[in-house]
């Protein structure tokens, strides 16, 4: 079974700092894809960030980086200048030629000024 | 572009009744998803359907049923409502396939007493 493991249920860092959010998968596929998700309080899911596991280079978006490591089977994801705008419920999910998404728990992240 | 809508956005039953929320996209996409949001759980999927006219089981389909009559809709049915169905339910949807991005709506919160 494919499994979607978010270690840290909360994390905080101060405005401008960096953090960075765990995220480990099991799956015996090769080829799928990996999503970081942003969850604020207004609740709507918006996408963050999106990683094809063929594709050895980490994916960007702005301040947003991932460190994929496919072996180990980990997709950190690592906010850079960290804005109060970024204080939200951070979901991991992967993928794999099915029709669904497999969630983590989720991790929520305060970023104090 | 409206982009995912839902409808009720909040709503309380009492057990045994029954209700239907529903979830309209504008995006012409083909796939359509319901999950349900507990604390500590992430996201689970329900139900999802990958065309007009189709549905499928997920990953907690129990007490809930889906109708796909239009492409644009996506109707999520309790036809008893239990107090284990409080949650909140999104909707999502993606142009064609596991490997896009999903579109959320903006949740429904349910209470049933």
């Amino acid at each position: 079974a494919q499994t979607v493991t978010q270690s840290q249920p909360e994390m905080s860092v101060q405005e401008a700092e960096t953090v960075t959010l765990s995220c480990t998968y099991d799956t015996s596929e090769s080829n799928y894809y990996l999503f970081w998700y942003k969850q604020p309080p207004s609740r709507q899911m918006i996408l963050v960030i999106r990683q094809e596991a063929y594709k050895q280079q980490n994916a960007t978006e702005n301040r947003f980086s991932v460190n994929f490591q496919k072996a180990a089977k980990s997709f950190s994801l690592k906010i850079s200048d960290s804005q109060l705008g970024d204080t939200a419920m951070y979901f991991c999910a992967f993928t794999y030629n099915t029709d669904k998404l497999i969630f983590g728990t989720g991790t929520r992240l305060q970023v104090f000024p | 572009n409206a982009g995912v809508t839902q409808t009720p956005k909040f709503r309380v039953l009492k057990t045994g009744q029954s209700m239907t929320l529903l979830c309209a996209q504008d995006m012409n996409h083909e796939y359509m998803y319901w999950y349900r949001q507990d604390p500590g759980m992430g996201l689970r999927l329900i139900h999802y359907s990958v065309g007009e006219g189709t549905t499928a089981k997920g990953e907690v389909p129990d007490g809930y049923n889906v109708s796909r009559l239009k492409k644009q809709n996506f109707l999520l049915g309790l036809e008893s409502a239990a107090p284990s169905q409080t949650s909140v339910y999104f909707c999502a949807s993606t142009l064609d396939g596991y490997y896009n991005e999903q579109f959320f709506g903006p949740g429904t919160r349910l209470t049933v007493l």
